[in-house]
């Protein structure tokens, strides 16, 4: 079964509304976890990562007023995408590391925000 | 930053053939994973390499860590057709982030029956 779920799975906005997706850990708890964004025909480009408790940090090009992560528990942590506008839209998808540092991640099913 | 560049960028293949890609980076890695995503879902790891030179399998996937630190390659024996998908390496910073993974550019793999 699923370890890492998202949702909503697709979301369709107007331009300048609020999204926000959520990202659950369903089989352990993470302290970290980690937002990516990928565009049609391309790779996964890391967006931010998601601390428990504290602030998110965000990788070089990714504006934190715009993308605002919460990580309030050890299982779910949300991305919200404000002041949506056409150019936000993109299949995002969060990641909970299995265990360590090894680089070994479960990736949820993916958020495809469509902005109209 | 690091970049990861895999070819074919797309390979079209026969039910049954072997598939072989790669991935090359600028600069040396650590760690190589290699991940499968299929069409509107998140990608899914499929072998991890930790060790310069080592061969790794799971089932009819093969893959290898360049001596270099440099490479990796990826094969897939026998295809079928629910290999269909997107291939990516994957590697994390040399230096902390361990889980902060760059992800290559992708090959595209399609099967034909």
């Amino acid at each position: 079964g699923a370890v890492v779920s998202q949702h909503p799975s697709r979301v369709i906005c107007k331009s300048g509304t609020s999204v926000k997706i959520e990202c659950r850990s369903l089989d352990f708890q993470a302290t970290t976890m980690f937002w990516y964004r990928q565009f049609p025909k391309q790779s996964l480009m890391l967006m931010a990562t998601s601390n428990e408790g504290s602030k998110a940090t965000y990788e070089q090009g990714v504006e934190k007023d715009k993308f605002l992560i919460n990580h309030a528990s050890l299982t779910l942590s949300t991305l919200t995408v404000t002041s949506a506008h056409p150019e936000d839209s993109s299949f995002y998808i969060c990641s909970v590391p299995t265990s360590g540092n090894t680089g070994e991640l479960f990736f949820g099913e993916g958020s495809r925000l469509t902005v109209l | 930053g690091q970049q990861l560049n895999q070819s074919p960028q797309s390979m079209f293949i026969q039910e049954g053939e072997d598939v072989s890609m790669n991935c090359t980076s600028s600069s040396i890695f650590n760690t190589w994973l290699w991940y499968k995503q299929d069409p509107g879902e998140g990608p899914v790891l499929l072998i991890a390499l930790y060790k310069a030179g080592e061969l790794t399998s799971n089932g009819r996937l093969t893959a290898q860590f360049g001596i270099t630190r440099k490479d990796s390659f990826l094969n897939i024996s026998a295809s079928i057709p629910s290999d269909v998908g997107i291939y990516f390496c994957a590697g994390p910073p040399i230096t902390g982030g361990g889980n902060k993974l760059t992800f290559g550019t992708g090959t595209q793999l399609k099967v034909e029956l």
